[in-house]
């Protein structure tokens, strides 16, 4: 597709399941990045995707989260064992690589998944 | 640690009125600031990137300006219409631009 696709767009799960999460990146961006947005706030970063270099994760806020991206295409977020705190919209972002620290760097983001832990 | 702040948190003008909205960061030595247009529902959508040599970036009706050395930067809309009506975010990178800080944004509404 022409953008980056996020699906599903709402998921509502019940406190203790498992959830995954797919972002599809714009064909031939090699970054992705994963966000999540509290109502009423901005973005928080989660995790980031260069390429085949090893993830940065420094985002992530605990280790019921994860990330995996297959190559330079899609990639999953799974929350395990969900808490109520975990409702937010997850936004996926992809970019071209930035061609030295601090590069301009256009930022495409999806539509996000709004998750709901009942 | 980055601290951005966006004030007001919400505006709302008549269409056709100029106005500005505010960004603040606590951390000078940033690559580049950008702002973003969040409508309901949806992604975010870049409006202007301004890296830390310039000092302004102008696009059709709107022009964002940085001020590194006092933590700011601004975005002008000029004759604002009901069109504009979303949420704007600014965001601070002291690296990459995917890891920056972003603002809790300023929810803008215009009235016909």
């Amino acid at each position: 597709g022409a953008g980056v696709s996020q699906s599903p767009s709402n998921k509502v799960t019940e406190k203790g399941k498992d959830v995954e999460l797919r972002c599809d990146p714009i064909s031939g961006h090699t970054a992705l990045y994963w966000y999540r947005q509290r109502l009423g706030q901005g973005l928080e970063f989660l995790i980031y995707f260069q390429g085949n270099s090893a993830p940065d994760k420094s985002g992530l806020p605990s280790d019921r989260f994860s990330a995996e991206r297959t190559g330079e295409s899609v990639s999953t977020l799974t929350i395990q064992r969900t808490q109520q705190e975990d409702s937010a919209v997850y936004l996926c972002a992809s970019s071209l690589v930035a061609l030295y620290q601090g590069a301009p760097e256009k930022l495409f983001f999806g539509s996000g998944t709004q998750l709901s832990v009942l | 640690k980055q601290e951005v702040t966006q004030i007001p948190a919400a505006l709302s003008v008549p269409e056709g009125e100029n106005l500005v909205l505010n960004c603040s960061f606590t951390d000078s030595a940033i690559y580049n600031l950008q702002w973003f247009r969040q409508d309901p529902g949806k992604g975010l959508t870049s409006l202007l990137l301004i890296q830390s040599s310039q000092r302004e970036q102008t696009s059709g009706r709107l022009n964002a300006s940085l001020d590194k050395s006092s933590g700011r930067s601004t975005l002008y809309i000029a004759a604002s219409q009901p069109g504009d009506s979303a949420t704007y975010l600014c965001a601070a990178s002291n690296t990459n631009a995917g890891k920056s800080t972003f603002g809790d944004g300023t929810t803008l509404t215009v009235k016909p």
